[in-house]
């Protein structure tokens, strides 16, 4: 079955520095997709960034990238130079390709920028 | 841009009545979902649905829950009888090939 773990309930971060939240996951499906998803305060969900399971290199969507250990299953999510607005919410989530079609999400951390 | 729509944004129900949850998902996605949210914690998976049938369920969609595309361009979720416990915040997402797009979500109350 599969598995989403972020052990992180919050986190501090200064503005203007980088942090890095963790998520490691369990599958046995070889072909699986990643994600992260930010929720701000007003509680909608906001895509992030993806990487594929055959992706040989790390995603990278502006101040995000998405750092992809796969023999470790970890994807933690790498946020530089953050922004008093990225306090928020922060799902990884993770979907099989075998049947189902569906999309499984961690706990989430909860993200404090400090100014 | 292409977004998925809720209605509506917050339900009050009492105890034991029936809800349904509308939304409107990105118009050439096929693969619609409904998530819940209690507290703001963790977004649980509630049903997955593709071409016009179930695709997969979790254990919190029970007999109660219902799903239907009555047209081609609604989704919506129905609570035969709501209970206390039900009371969350309930997103619908639709995706064409993995990311999902979620809508702002129906807060629901049951009383």
């Amino acid at each position: 079955a599969q598995k989403i773990t972020q052990t992180q309930p919050g986190m501090f971060v200064q503005e203007k520095e980088a942090v890095t939240l963790d998520c490691t996951y369990d599958t046995s499906d070889p072909s699986y997709g990643l994600f992260w998803y930010k929720q701000p305060s007003s509680g909608e969900m906001i895509f992030l960034i993806y990487q594929g399971s055959y992706d040989q290199q790390n995603a990278t969507e502006g101040r995000y990238s998405l750092n992809f250990q796969k023999a470790r299953k970890s994807a933690n999510l790498v946020i530089s130079a953050s922004q008093l607005g990225d306090s928020a919410m922060y799902f990884c989530a993770m979907r099989e390709s075998a049947g189902g079609f569906k999309t499984i999400f961690g706990a989430g951390t909860r993200l404090f920028v400090k100014a | 841009e292409p977004e998925v729509t809720q209605t509506p944004s917050h339900q009050v129900t009492q105890m034991g009545q029936e809800v349904i949850l509308r939304c409107v998902p990105i118009s050439n996605h096929l693969y619609f979902y409904w998530y819940r949210q209690i507290l703001g914690q963790k977004v649980e998976f509630l049903v997955s649905f593709y071409n016009n049938e179930i695709s997969e369920k979790s254990e919190i969609f029970d007999d109660q829950f219902s799903v239907e595309r009555p047209d081609g361009s609604n989704f919506t979720l129905k609570i035969r009888s709501t209970k206390l416990e039900d009371s969350a915040m309930y997103f619908c997402a639709s995706s064409a090939a993995g990311v999902l797009f979620f809508g702002s979500g129906t807060q629901l109350s049951v009383l």
